[in-house]
């Protein structure tokens, strides 16, 4: 079965420093997802991704963070300068499609990744 | 502002019994809600989806109602599992600005005690 699929699964780094955490969603998925859960806290939104640019994004998707695909098959979260307060696993998850209910859409079932846990020192 | 809202506490059930958890929204009316499951350390995994027009969606032991009045939603699962015991979130688009932005709940954890 497919599955989405994180590198690394654990990442520690200093404060300050850059950090890219890498995902490879499902092949034929078109929409990529990233959220973060700080431990003991719910799962939260950070940024959706379509055809090669941001959909939406979160108030925590602030300067620091950028997203990119780089090729067919990668899709990555950059964090330039972490904090401290950027300890948290942070999950890739993709779905094939949005659906559709008059003029709002709303995303379809979602697959995610085991997780990146971050952190940060 | 708009919310979601779970029990925090945790549900304790002895295995066969069926488990009931509940989500609350407010000040907003959602075209879908998802339910997804979670273990300790791993992702969410998506278990059903329900739509605004649909009061009742089924899938083997789980059933999802879905009440638009009083903004909620149940999740139920039946003759349960001591392998059922996880976190599980309930999930939908909240508007931010322009945009829907997918919200998830704290989550309830169950605990099926055998």
């Amino acid at each position: 079965e497919p599955e989405v699929t994180q590198t690394p699964s654990h990442q520690v780094t200093q404060m300050g420093q850059e950090v890219i955490l890498r995902c490879v969603p499902i092949s034929n998925h078109l929409y990529f997802y990233w959220y973060r859960q700080i431990l003991g806290q719910k799962v939260e939104f950070l940024v959706s991704f379509y055809n090669n640019e941001i959909s939406e994004k979160s108030e925590i998707f602030d300067d620091q963070f950028s997203v990119e695909r780089p090729d067919g098959s990668n899709f990555t979260l950059k964090i330039r300068s972490t904090k401290l307060e950027d300890s948290a696993m942070y999950f890739c998850a993709s779905s094939e499609s949005r659906l559709l209910s008059g003029v709002r859409s709303s995303y379809n079932e979602q697959f995610f990744g085991p997780g990146t846990r971050l952190t940060v020192l | 502002s708009q919310k979601i809202e779970q029990n925090s506490e945790a549900l304790n059930i002895q295995e066969g019994k069926t488990a009931t958890l509940t989500c609350n929204y407010t000040n907003y009316s959602p075209a879908y809600l998802q339910w997804y499951r979670q273990d300790p350390g791993r992702g969410p995994v998506f278990l059903l989806l329900i739509r605004e027009n649909e009061k009742e969606k089924r899938k083997e032991r789980l059933k999802v109602t879905f009440d638009t009045t009083l903004k909620q939603s149940l999740f139920h699962i039946t003759a349960s599992q001591p392998a059922d015991s996880a976190t599980y979130l309930c999930a939908l688009d909240i508007k931010s600005g322009g945009s829907y932005i997918p919200t998830f709940g704290r989550g309830t954890s169950l605990i099926v005690h055998p």
